[in-house]
């Protein structure tokens, strides 16, 4: 089956650091991935929409110089979080999906945000 | 605007039935999915319905119902490993997934 990773799987930094994390489809060409955020008891939300080779679409509220998305290749994309603060801490969780009329999103384990 | 939902929490009991259902309203439908998320774990594909009907794999099943803009999922033979959150999703008609809030599934013995 489509296998994403992420890394790190958790993080704790200092407010006003940056964190960069990576999303990887290990065994598929991904053209586009997504990357989303979910707080505790909520659902997740789309941040941004990234395709390879292009910029990111992002969704109305997402800081674009925030939180900056590379999709360099097919089979990566990686989200930064810039200054972070408190508030940024969250799960990130980033989908992968094949093809634009391959419905199915592949989820990576997630990664745990913390700034202290 | 688009809208998705599901209740927010649902308790049933250890070998029971539950059906957890979906209500969409969305720019165009290129099919609906069903979630499974354990606390502090990403989601894990259950099914995908894109006709209408009824699908069925093992313990889960998910209909389908365009006309109404519907779906259930419905879980038999509920163990105390199924607690967890279930996500319905939309995908729209630029093939965006749509996501509903997520129904809390509490099993007791």
């Amino acid at each position: 089956g489509a296998v994403v990773s992420q890394h790190p799987s958790r993080v704790i930094c200092k407010s006003g650091t940056s964190v960069k994390i990576e999303c990887r489809s290990l065994d598929f060409q991904a053209t586009t991935m997504f990357w989303y955020r979910q707080f505790p008891k909520q659902s997740l939300m789309l941040m941004a929409t990234s395709n390879e080779g292009s910029k990111a679409t992002y969704e109305q509220g997402v800081e674009k110089d925030k939180f900056l998305i590379n999709h360099a290749s097919l089979t990566l994309s990686t989200l930064t979080v810039t200054s972070a603060h408190p508030e940024d801490s969250s799960f990130y969780i980033c989908s992968a999906r094949i093809g634009q009329d391959y419905n199915e999103q592949f989820f990576g384990p997630g990664t745990r945000l913390t700034v202290l | 605007g688009q809208n998705i939902d599901q209740p927010t929490e649902m308790t049933a009991t250890e070998g029971a039935i539950v059906q957890i259902n979906c209500t969409y309203q969305t720019s165009g439908f290129n099919g609906l999915f069903w979630y499974q998320q354990h606390a502090g774990e990403a989601p894990t594909f259950l099914s995908y319905n894109v006709l209408d009907g009824l699908e069925e794999k093992g313990r889960f099943s998910s209909f389908l119902s365009r006309s109404k803009g519907y779906s259930y999922l419905l879980l038999k033979e509920l163990q105390m490993k199924d607690s967890a959150s279930y996500l319905c999703a939309v995908s729209d008609s630029n093939y965006q997934l749509i996501w509903g809030a997520g129904t809390k599934l509490i099993i007791k013995p």
